[in-house]
């Protein structure tokens, strides 16, 4: 069973369209969150989802915007896309314990032509 | 403070050579640590971690022991293999209630047979 799943895995498109990428957790945990990792491999959070309530929303332009219909899912919709958001995005969960690790998605390659 | 550092890569080791990945943190309290693998083209996973001070984590060979008085958590393996080639990421919890994690900035392993 795979407990953080992400779709889909690729996703090519052109400049301006409006995209979405699916996360499912089913771990039971209370937060959910978005990664973005450049070439570099560096990790970014974006944004961190507590119970369908954001409780963390980095510097992100407004073109990405979360979406957490219960607290097993929280969707990433971006719009207007633009070649510098070309990266892999990662979903993760974790418990409300401040001992508990994250737990990751396989990661999104969105690549913007 | 609240950041973590990693030693730069990328780190090119002979099969059955010793690892050392160093890395210091930035805290205010006593934030859990953790080490993670990043395998091409997979997800972040959780290699250890350690909760408290003088604790040791360890997996698959690797260990790393929460340094409080040195702020650190290297991460060590006595002899390496080529599936170990990976991006090592260590990484801080928070000791606030809220699991806002602190990622370093990964560090590329190559191990040659």
């Amino acid at each position: 069973d795979t407990a953080v799943s992400q779709t889909p895995k690729y996703l090519v498109t052109q400049m301006g369209n409006d995209k979405s990428i699916k996360c499912e957790q089913n771990l039971g945990h209370d937060t959910m969150y978005w990664y973005k990792q450049d070439s570099k491999k560096f990790l970014k959070i974006m944004f961190s989802y507590n119970n369908k309530e954001l409780i963390i929303n980095e510097t992100v332009p407004n073109r990405f915007s979360p979406k957490s219909p219960d607290k097993a899912h929280l969707n990433l919709h971006i719009n207007s896309l633009e070649l510098g958001d070309s990266a892999v995005y990662f979903c993760a969960s974790s418990s409300r314990d401040k001992f508990s690790p994250l737990h990751f998605g396989n990661g999104t390659r969105l690549t913007v032509t | 403070g609240n950041s973590v550092t990693q030693m730069e890569g990328p780190v090119t080791l002979s099969e059955e050579a010793f690892l050392t990945i160093n890395c210091t943190y930035t805290a205010t309290g006593y934030p859990s640590l953790f080490w993670y693998v990043q395998y091409p083209g997979e997800g972040l996973q959780l290699l250890l971690k350690a909760t408290k001070a003088d604790d040791k984590g360890s997996n698959k060979g690797f260990e790393a022991t929460y340094r409080k008085e040195t702020t650190s958590f290297h991460l060590e393996k006595g002899s390496v293999q080529v599936s170990d080639s990976a991006v090592y990421f260590c990484a801080r919890g928070t000791d606030n209630y809220g699991q806002n994690f602190v990622f370093g900035p990964g560090t590329r392993l190559s191990v040659l047979p």
